[in-house]
């Protein structure tokens, strides 16, 4: 069972409107978590990056929360634009070995 | 160069051939990894060098995989015998320091391999 659990598998929006993308987590211990957006045909790029003392990061329309309790993290997307149009892949950091567990990723697709 | 390059951008080979996939990586980065790409998944980890040593090779699924950083930088991915389950994105990243705390990850654009 993969440690990284994204939902929800796909989504479309409508250009302008907000989304939350999904990250759940059984990783123990904890070290930090990062999101990433994939374009078609290009390697993920790294958006935020997350430790455990850390709840909220923004990085200009894009918006992660971290609740280290529940093990869950979300990805908010704020007046989608159509280049938002990617997948978004959750990865996970484990504090013994500093393995790096990715999820499947969101396919979000914005459009006009 | 800026990024992490790889080549070639896609490759089509015949079951049983074998291929060679390369990766530059970000000038001076230490570290490096290979990653294997599914159709619709996520990254799946296959190895990992810290200079020209390997130091994980847990990820690659046989010992028909085999990889290389001999000096450290430039690396090549070598599938042997290449298999239709073989078919997927190999993608190349670095990162300046050694080891794996999920410091930035910089990926190529990876090579496409399909096989027949």
């Amino acid at each position: 069972k993969n440690q990284v659990e994204q939902s929800p598998q796909s989504l479309i929006i409508l250009e302008g409107k907000n989304c939350t993308l999904q990250c759940n987590y059984t990783v123990s211990p904890f070290s930090n978590l990062r999101w990433y957006k994939q374009d078609t045909g290009r390697g993920p790029v790294s958006l935020t990056i997350m430790t455990f003392s850390e709840n909220t990061k923004s990085n200009g329309r894009y918006t992660a929360t971290l609740d280290a309790d529940t093990k869950q993290s979300s990805l908010h997307i704020t007046a989608s634009q159509l280049s938002d149009s990617a997948s978004y892949i959750c990865v996970v950091s484990a504090g013994n070995n500093n393995d790096m567990r990715f999820g499947a990723g969101t396919r979000l697709t914005v459009k006009p | 160069g800026a990024g992490v390059s790889q080549s070639p951008r896609y490759k089509v080979a015949k079951r049983g051939q074998d291929v060679a996939l390369r990766c530059d990586p970000i000038s001076g980065h230490v570290s490096l990894f290979w990653y294997q790409q599914a159709l619709g998944q996520g990254p799946e980890f296959l190895t990992y060098f810290q200079n020209e040593a390997q130091l994980d090779k847990s990820g690659l699924p046989s010992d028909r995989f085999f990889a290389e950083r001999p000096e450290g930088s430039v690396s090549t991915l070598k599938i042997q015998r290449t298999q239709q389950e073989d078919s997927a994105v190999y993608l190349c990243a670095s990162t300046r320091t050694p080891g794996r705390n999920n410091e930035k990850l910089f990926f190529g654009s990876g090579t496409q391999l399909s096989v027949l």
